[in-house]
């Protein structure tokens, strides 16, 4: 069976500081790996999406993301973080079974203004 | 604008009282999902709904049940609130049963058992 690690719970950074969320996952079949984003009292959306070709994706509000097989891993970087960014990132690789999502614990990001 | 709404945001409820959580989409999708939040711990899964009168088991589904009557609308409920029930919930729906969908959120309904 599929599982996911994000590697930090929280992180604070000041605004124009780049980010870069870890995301490992362990391989089960074909690869498709999503994150999705929760804003302070919003709901979550779905941030970035890879299942195949270029692997590195871009997603809204200029993030993007890298899947580098050799190291089952997804993370999600941005060059300048802003305030607005803070929020809930969830990294969510698909499960072996009914196309469901593995969800990862979730990283909160806060950012200084 | 897609849309998927729950029906309270904030519910306070007394051990061993029914629960009904109401899930509504605006998008003909035919799949449906209810999930749990709690800090830590990411989304886990209850129950999901393929489609109509269709239900499958999560990770979690103890305590819970679902009912799927119409496409547009998925219930979640508890038969006996319990406090360990205590947790935000989610509503999400998708597009058939596809890995590459993408999930439409609920903005959650934070139920608190006492």
């Amino acid at each position: 069976a599929q599982s996911v690690s994000q590697h930090n719970h929280h992180v604070i950074l000041s605004e124009a500081a780049s980010l870069e969320l870890g995301c490992n996952y362990s391989y089960g079949g074909t690869v498709n790996l999503f994150w999705y984003v929760q804003y302070p009292g919003q709901h979550l959306q779905l941030l970035l999406k890879y299942f195949s070709g270029d692997p590195l994706v871009k997603g809204i509000k200029g993030f993007e993301a890298e899947f580098i097989k050799s190291k089952f891993s997804f993370n999600l970087r941005k060059p300048s973080v802003q305030w607005s960014d803070t929020a809930e990132y969830f990294c969510a690789p698909r499960g072996d079974s009914n196309y469901q999502l593995i969800w990862g614990a979730g990283t909160k990001l806060i950012i200084k203004p | 604008d897609v849309k998927v709404t729950q029906s309270s945001r904030y519910l306070v409820k007394r051990t061993g009282e029914k629960v009904f959580l109401e899930c509504v989409q605006d998008m003909d999708h035919e799949n449906m999902f209810w999930y749990r939040q709690d800090p830590g711990l990411g989304l886990r899964l209850i129950y999901f709904s393929y489609d109509v009168k269709m239900k499958e088991k999560g990770d979690i589904p103890e305590g819970y049940s679902v009912s799927r009557e119409k496409k547009e609308r998925f219930s979640l409920i508890l038969e006996s609130a319990s406090t360990n029930q205590t947790s935000m919930y989610l509503c999400a729906s998708r597009r058939r049963q596809t890995s590459t969908g993408e999930l439409f959120f609920g903005e959650g309904s934070r139920l608190t058992v006492l």
